[in-house]
């Protein structure tokens, strides 16, 4: 059975700094793997999906990237800002119309 | 405006009292599933729709059930609701494998 697992749990980081989340995945079957953000109180919002084919994807200040083989995916934020604060889940789908299994997030707190 | 809308946003009701709660895709997109966000459990998947009249279940169907009648909308239904079915649910759609939008998110409280 997938199972997913982001560290860390919690991160606190000053403004400005970059920084790295991490997701890992235990069955390297999978069809895609996306980033979503979530406010506190609020839906979510996606970030960057990456398909198994690809190695990474990047939006702006953002990228992921994917290796299947190890099972991870990392999201990079650059130049962090307090308007980063929130939980960022990753969700992986096992086949084009199969179940979808999400970490439990990572919240982070960009202190200004 | 491409959007996934949930009604209603926020339910309270009592136990045994059947509801339904909505959601509707107009992005004429083929995959709709519901989660259920729980505090340290994080988000689950109830169910899925690969298409019209296709639904299969998720790591948590008990409890509920779901229908596809229609390609924009995919209700879902508590029968008999639970106390252990307060939470806060999310419908979302995608083309197939493809990058999955959410709808606002519906608060269900059941005394």
């Amino acid at each position: 059975k997938q199972e997913v697992t982001q560290i860390p749990a919690a991160l606190s980081v000053p403004e400005g700094e970059n920084l790295v989340l991490n997701c890992s995945f235990t069955d390297s079957a999978i069809y895609n793997l996306q980033w979503f953000r979530q406010d506190p109180g609020k839906g979510l919002t996606s970030l960057l999906l990456i398909q198994s084919s690809q190695r990474e994807q990047t939006s702006g200040r953002l990228n992921a990237s994917l290796d299947k083989s190890s099972g991870r995916s990392t999201l990079y934020i650059a130049a962090s800002q307090p308007g980063d604060s929130a939980t960022y889940l990753c969700a992986v789908m096992e086949t084009s119309y199969d179940k979808v299994i999400f970490g439990p997030g990572t919240s982070l707190s960009v202190i200004p | 405006e491409a959007q996934v809308t949930q009604n209603p946003r926020y339910l309270i009701t009592v136990t045994g009292k059947k509801l339904t709660v909505t959601c509707s895709q107009n992005m004429n997109h083929e995959y709709m599933s519901w989660y259920r966000q729980d505090p340290g459990l994080g988000l689950r998947q109830i169910y899925y729709s690969m298409n019209v009249e296709v639904t299969d279940k998720g790591d948590v169907p008990e409890g509920y059930k779901v229908s596809r009648k229609e390609k924009r909308n995919f209700p879902l239904i508590l029968e008999s609701p639970s106390p252990n079915q307060t939470s806060l649910y999310f419908c979302a759609s995608s083309f197939s494998g493809h990058e999955q939008f959410f709808g606002p998110g519906t608060r269900l409280t059941v005394l």
